[in-house]
């Protein structure tokens, strides 16, 4: 059974900093790109980053090109969202997520993991 | 490439047809998903590849379209299909999301 379970969420205050992280089970990990994607209280869903299955290769939104850093350990089935420089408009639903298909970067996301809250605030 | 979609919401009976349609600003090469999300739940791919149904949903989904212009239909709306439905393009980065159709009963 393929399980995704994100940790790290919280509140921060703005300017912060918070790692979040996705253990991943039930398929091969190294196999398949993933992605984060978050969704805001009452909104809709905003593609965040993705990463390619060696982690050769990583992409960003707009909103958190030069503050999120995606990455990924292979080892350890784990895929992480490093966020700097937090603002309140970060505040969110975190989830990660799997590709459908294996070695496609940018792709449809297959299995979702039940998601972590971050909430950006003084 | 912006992702358009429309209704933002809609009502329907039991048993009705629903069509959910998604714009792209430029061409995405059938590059397009479809996602049901249900209140409190977390997204589930329904399609993929424009029309390709993902394994286990029920065939009264499809899924077409091509170039710029795609669509969601329901064939005959059950109550278990109220949710908000998103596409979403994969062409490129970034992977942008529809504003999403929410889906209700009458």
């Amino acid at each position: 059974e393929v399980q995704l379970l994100e940790s790290g969420g919280g509140l921060v205050q703005p300017g912060g900093s918070l790692r979040l992280s996705c253990e991943v089970s039930g398929f091969g990990f190294s196999d398949y790109d993933m992605s984060w994607v978050r969704q805001a209280p009452g909104e809709g869903l905003e593609w965040v980053s993705g990463i390619s299955s060696t982690g050769g290769r990583t992409d960003y939104a707009d909103s958190v090109q030069g503050r999120f850093t995606i990455s990924r350990d292979n080892s350890k089935s784990t895929l992480f969202l490093q966020m700097s420089l937090l603002r309140a408009e970060d505040t969110a639903i975190y989830y990660c997520a799997k590709a459908t298909q294996p070695r496609r970067f940018l792709d449809s996301l297959d299995y979702w993991g039940q998601g972590t809250p971050v909430t950006v605030s003084s | 490439i912006q992702m358009t979609q429309s209704p933002s919401s809609q009502s329907a009976f039991v048993g009705d047809r629903v069509t959910i349609t998604c714009r792209a600003s430029q061409g995405i090469n059938s590059f397009l998903a479809w996602y049901q999300q249900k209140p409190g739940k977390v997204p589930k791919l329904l399609i993929h590849g424009a029309s390709t149904l993902q394994s286990g949903v029920p065939s009264r989904f499809s899924g077409g379209g091509s170039g710029t212009d795609y669509t969601l239909t329901i064939s005959s709306l059950q109550p278990e299909d109220v949710a908000t439905y998103y596409c979403q393009k994969y062409d490129s980065a970034p992977l942008t999301f529809g504003g999403g159709t929410t889906v209700e009963i009458k």
